[in-house]
């Protein structure tokens, strides 16, 4: 059974700080994993997809790599807005499901 | 291109009754996931519909059962609602289940409380 651990489970900066959010989990066969947002009482946003076969991947002011053999992924987010606060979840995708942590509360103060 | 939909937003019921929640697939996409999500947790998978068929279950009693159409919309039923069911529930859907590059889109979930 998939299990994965974020940390920290919440995190409170300054705007303009850079941030960085990780991400473990257990079993290394997986096919991609996805970085969400999701804002309260609302549905997930997908943010960045990466495929088992890659590292890295960026779109605008987020960059997620992705370290398979050591079941671990980070989400670099740069410059943080307060438009950025939510919570940011994980989820390595195996045969049929994504499975997920219980997520990053960010706070950006203005 | 539309986006995934789901109905209703909201729904309170009683414990012991049935409730039937419905999903909309973006736009040419042929499956779609269903997952549980209690609040301060992640969300949980509970099945997956390919092309009318279930691909895929997880850890959830016969209570909760699926259907999925042609139109590849999709509705899922609980039968005799226990007050741990309140939650938010999500629906996922997606093109070519099992590839590298499948992307999940979510809709923005229903929120059931039992009481």
């Amino acid at each position: 059974k998939q299990e994965v651990t974020q940390i920290p489970a919440a995190l409170s900066v300054p705007e303009g700080e850079n941030l960085v959010l990780n991400c473990s989990f257990t079993d290394s066969a997986i096919y991609n994993l996805q970085w969400f947002r999701q804002d309260p009482g609302k549905g997930l946003t997908s943010l960045l997809l990466i495929q088992s076969s890659q590292r890295e991947q960026t779109s605008g002011r987020l960059n997620a790599s992705l370290d398979k053999s050591s079941g671990r992924s980070t989400l670099y987010i740069a410059a943080s807005q307060p438009g950025d606060s939510a919570t940011y979840l994980c989820a390595p995708r195996g045969d049929y499901k994504l499975s997920f942590g219980a997520g990053t509360t960010v706070t950006v103060r203005a | 291109e539309t986006g995934v939909t789901q109905s209703p937003t909201h729904l309170i019921k009683t414990r012991g009754q049935q409730v039937t929640l419905r999903c909309s697939s973006q736009s040419g996409h042929n499956t779609v996931s269903w997952y549980q999500q209690a609040l301060g947790q992640g969300p949980q998978f509970i099945f997956q519909y390919y092309r009318e068929e279930e691909n895929g279950r997880g850890n959830f009693p016969p209570r909760f059962s699926g259907l999925q159409f042609p139109n590849y919309s999709s509705e899922l039923n609980v039968n005799a609602l226990e007050l741990d069911d309140s939650a938010l529930y999500l629906c996922a859907s997606s093109l070519i289940p099992g590839a590298v590059q499948e992307t999940q889109y979510f809709g923005p979930g229903t929120r059931l409380l039992v009481l």
